[in-house]
């Protein structure tokens, strides 16, 4: 079946850090891949996505790139604000006959002034 | 537009009281979702239409939950009775196409007393 790992947390970074949240999938086909962020309080909010091998998805200042060989989709930024502390979650849609997203579990992630 | 609008936004009964939540999709979409979040099991999919019609049930965690969809602008997840463990945030979320991404809304956060 399809599943989705992403690195555990908490991860506390100081302001201005790099960040790479990494997040490894097993789908069958050909997936698309999303990440959504939820801030405190909020529901979830799609931040990118990429529907190919070698898409990269960006919003905000955060990329992601489809890697099929390694089959991961690991997020970046290249310098955190603490208005970026909120939970990241990483999720896939494979369709073959499932309209579901699978979701990891969340990384949660605090940035420090 | 408004987004996908969730009521109540908090809930607190007791418990054996029935409990009904309400979701407005984004107009035009032909999924929703029905999803509970909680610290210990994280993010789970109850259930989800397609045009109105339930797709997949098998996450309703028991007989007390229930789901309907009467028209393409309105659902509603009914617990009944309510227990103390079925307190969570639970969210709603719609979609033209899940390939392109699920969207959120702000959830109803549920208490069982």
């Amino acid at each position: 079946g399809n599943s989705v790992t992403q690195m555990e947390g908490p991860v506390t970074l100081s302001e201005e850090a790099f960040l790479t949240i990494n997040c490894t999938y097993t789908a069958t086909g050909y997936p698309s891949l999303f990440w959504y962020v939820q801030y405190p309080g909020e529901g979830l909010q799609l931040l990118l996505k990429a529907t190919k091998a070698d898409d990269k998805g960006s919003n905000k200042g955060f990329e992601a790139t489809y890697r099929k060989e390694t089959t991961s989709f690991h997020l970046e930024k290249g310098s955190v604000q603490v208005s970026d502390s909120a939970v990241y979650f990483c999720a896939l849609y494979s369709g073959a006959g499932s309209y579901q997203l699978t979701f990891g579990k969340g990384t949660k992630l605090s940035v420090i002034p | 537009d408004a987004g996908v609008i969730q009521s109540p936004r908090h809930e607190v009964t007791e418990m054996g009281q029935e409990v009904t939540l309400r979701c407005k999709p984004i107009s035009g979409h032909d999924y929703l979702f029905w999803y509970r979040q909680t610290m210990m099991r994280g993010l789970e999919l109850l259930i989800y239409f397609n045009n109105n019609v339930p797709i997949d049930d098998s996450g309703m965690p028991e007989d007390r939950f229930s789901a309907k969809m009467p028209n393409a602008s309105f659902s509603t997840l009914k617990i009944q009775p309510s227990e103390p463990r079925d307190s969570a945030v639970y969210f709603c979320a719609s979609s033209l196409d899940t390939g392109i991404g699920q969207f959120f809304g702000p959830g109803t956060r549920l208490t069982v007393l």
